[in-house]
C-alpha cells in the first residue's frame, strides 16, 4: 500500500510566521503534489513536482514556495503566513507514465489568526 | 479553462438503492478519469479508475465513461449509509503530464 504522511493534523500559527508543511512517501513514486481544500472551491493545486530539485507552479502558486531536496519528502513553505492561507492542505503522490492515479496524504488543517 | 462540472448535491438516496453520480468534462482529448470517496474532515481517497469508453465494475461499484459525450459516472449498487460521503471526479486532461482536475465534488446522503 501507498504511505503518504504528513508533518501535522492541524496547525495553528500567527499572521506573518514562516510555516513548513511536509509530506513524505515511501513508495519511491516520482510525482509529488500540493493543493489545497476550501468549501466550495474543491481541491487547487499549489504546486508540483516531477522529480528532485523540479518543481512545477499549479493554479494557485501565489503566497507558497516549495522545497524537493529529497525523493521522498517535498515541503511546502508559506513565507509570510496570512489568513486568508487558512485551509486544508493536502499531499499527493503518483507514480511514472501510466500511472496517473494520485493517493493522499491525511491532510493539514492549518488555521492562520 | 479545463474544468470538470459535478453537481454538489445533496443526492440523498434510501439505503439498498443505486446512486448515480455523474461529471462532465472539457476536454474531448482527455485519457484518465476517477473516482474518489471523501469523507468530512478526512482525504480523498481512490475508488477507482478508468480509461476506456464503457463500463467498469469493481464491487458495488460501477464507473462508465462516454467520450464522445464527455461525461463519466459512478453507480453505486445497493448503497448503504458509510457510503454518505463526497464523491470527486478528476480528469487528466491531455497535455498536463501526471496532473489531474477534479471537480467540487458531490455529497451523497444515504438514508436509513
Amino acid at each position: 500500500d501507498v504511505k503518504v504522511t504528513q508533518s501535522s493534523r492541524y496547525l495553528v500559527k500567527r499572521t506573518g510566521e514562516k510555516v513548513f508543511l511536509e509530506c513524505v512517501q515511501d513508495m519511491d513514486h516520482e510525482n509529488m503534489f500540493w493543493y489545497r481544500q476550501d468549501p466550495g472551491l474543491g481541491l487547487r493545486l499549489i504546486y508540483f513536482s516531477y522529480d528532485v530539485k523540479m518543481k512545477e507552479k499549479g493554479d494557485i502558486p501565489e503566497g507558497y514556495s516549495v522545497s524537493r531536496e529529497k525523493k521522498e519528502r517535498f515541503s511546502l513553505i508559506l513565507e509570510s503566513a496570512s489568513t486568508n492561507q487558512t485551509s486544508m492542505y493536502l499531499c499527493a503522490t503518483s507514480g511514472g507514465p501510466g500511472t496517473d492515479t494520485q493517493y493522499f496524504g491525511p491532510g493539514t488543517r492549518l488555521t492562520v489568526l | 479553462q479545463k474544468e470538470v462540472e459535478q453537481n454538489s448535491g445533496p443526492l440523498s438516496v434510501p439505503e439498498g438503492a443505486i446512486a448515480s453520480l455523474n461529471c462532465t468534462y472539457s476536454d474531448r482529448g482527455s485519457q484518465s478519469f476517477f473516482w474518489y470517496r471523501q469523507y468530512s474532515g478526512k482525504s480523498p481517497e481512490l475508488i477507482m479508475f478508468i480509461y476506456s469508453n464503457g463500463d467498469k465494475e469493481d464491487g458495488r461499484f460501477t464507473a462508465q465513461l462516454n467520450k464522445a459525450s464527455q461525461y463519466v459516472s459512478l453507480l453505486i449498487r445497493d448503497s448503504q449509509p458509510s457510503d454518505s460521503a463526497t464523491y470527486l471526479c478528476a480528469v487528466r486532461y491531455t497535455g498536463t503530464a501526471s496532473k489531474l482536475t477534479f471537480g467540487t465534488g458531490t455529497r451523497l446522503q444515504v438514508t436509513l
